[in-house]
Parts: structure tokens; sequence; C-alpha cells
């Protein structure tokens, strides 16, 4: 399966940007990258998903290195309801399984 | 949220006893996912489903079976259940396999096997 390597924990202050990276190295041309974030005692929950260009929602933004191999999950402006664990997935072409790895857990500081 | 609806949400139960789990969707999703959660461990993947009466094996599968005999129902059973089997059980489901869609998550089961 697809591998994506993230740092175990990150820590940030309140109302400040977050940047949480993740490596796929191993990524091919038509694998999408997924984000999904897990806040205490729920179920994980979509955040964000790209293929190529950069993207924004109303949650994040996701930017994606030109040769794909790595992206970053931006957090504009942390909130304390922002800590939680998120996780970067990548969905494989032709593969029905979604694979979690141990995700960041992002601790944010009052 | 895509309906989903997990069952029970917490059980306790001896060893050597046979468990099911439920998990019941509304939003007529194809694929749908069985996974646990433990400290260390993240999510990991226990059986999934690409259909009715369709199913698959994932990482963790050894000691889990699965049915899903309409689209709605994705069955756990855990034949006989064992202390290494307490965790968090989550259910999630997809509506296809373009991988431009999201994945969507139960509330989760608390299993605790004594």
């Amino acid at each position: 399966d697809a591998k994506t390597t993230q740092p175990n924990s990150m820590e940030s202050n309140e109302e400040e940007p977050v940047h949480l990276p993740c490596n796929h190295s191993t990524i091919s041309g038509t694998d999408y990258i997924h984000w999904y974030r897990q806040l205490p005692s729920q179920g994980p929950e979509y955040v964000i998903h790209g293929l190529t260009s950069n993207v924004n929602n109303r949650m994040a933004s996701l930017a994606i290195a030109e040769d794909r191999k790595s992206s970053t999950l931006i957090l504009h402006r942390a909130t304390l309801r922002d800590a939680a664990v998120y996780y970067c997935i990548l969905e494989v072409n032709r593969d029905d399984k979604i694979i979690f790895g141990k995700g960041t857990r992002l601790h944010i500081l009052p | 949220d895509a309906g989903i609806t997990q069952s029970p949400r917490h059980k306790v139960t001896e060893t050597g006893t046979p468990v099911t789990l439920r998990c019941h969707q509304t939003e007529n999703h194809r694929y749908m996912y069985w996974y646990r959660q433990d400290p260390g461990h993240g999510l990991r993947l226990i059986h999934y489903s690409y259909g009715v009466k369709d199913t698959d094996k994932g990482e963790v599968s050894d000691g889990y079976s699965v049915s899903r005999s309409k689209t709605e129902d994705f069955l756990l059973t855990l034949e006989s259940a064992t202390s290494s089997q307490t965790s968090v059980y989550f259910c999630a489901t997809r509506d296809s396999l373009n991988l431009n869609t999201e994945a969507f998550f139960g509330q989760g089961t608390r299993l605790t096997v004594v």
C-alpha cells in the first residue's frame, strides 16, 4: 500500500497559521492526497483532498509540491477546536482500501 | 455525515463469547469499512465491502468476519472475543471508488472484552 510519513506531533498557538507536512514519495500519477482529522472521542472527518493543484475549502488549504512527493495542510488561523490528530492518506487508483497511518497530533496552545 | 449509525455504542463482553457490531447507513453508499483503533496504532482496516455480499480482508482481519446482506448494513462479528480485541471500532462509508470522493465515519463502538 502507498505510504505517507508525518511528524508524530506538532504544537501551535491559537489564532496562528499551522502547516502540517506529509511526505508521500511513492505517489503515482493518479493517486489523490486526502486529509482527515479526528477530534477527541469522535470518528475521523474529511478535511480536504487534491491531485496536483493547490486546493482551498472552508476548513483548510492543501499545498502540493510540484513533484507531488509531499504536501502541506494549512490551517490559516488555528482555534482550540482544531486540536486533533490529522491524517494524510494516499488514495490509490483501483484500490478499494483506505489505509491510515498514525497521523500528526496537533496541540493548540491558548 | 452520511447517516451512519453504529450499534451498540458501548459493549462489555466476556472472553470467548460471540459479538456482533452493526453499521447502518442511509446514503446508499456502495463501499463500507470496519476499522479498529488502539493507542499507538491509529486506525487499522479490518474488513471492507465493495457491494452487497462482496467483502474483502483488510490489514488486521484475523479473528473477525463480516457480512453485508443489504446495502445499508455491514456487520462485524467476533466469533470468540479475546482481550486483544478490546478496542474502539469505527465504521466508514464511501459512495464510489472515484478518488475524488470522501469517506464518512461513524461515532465508534467501544468494545471491552473481560
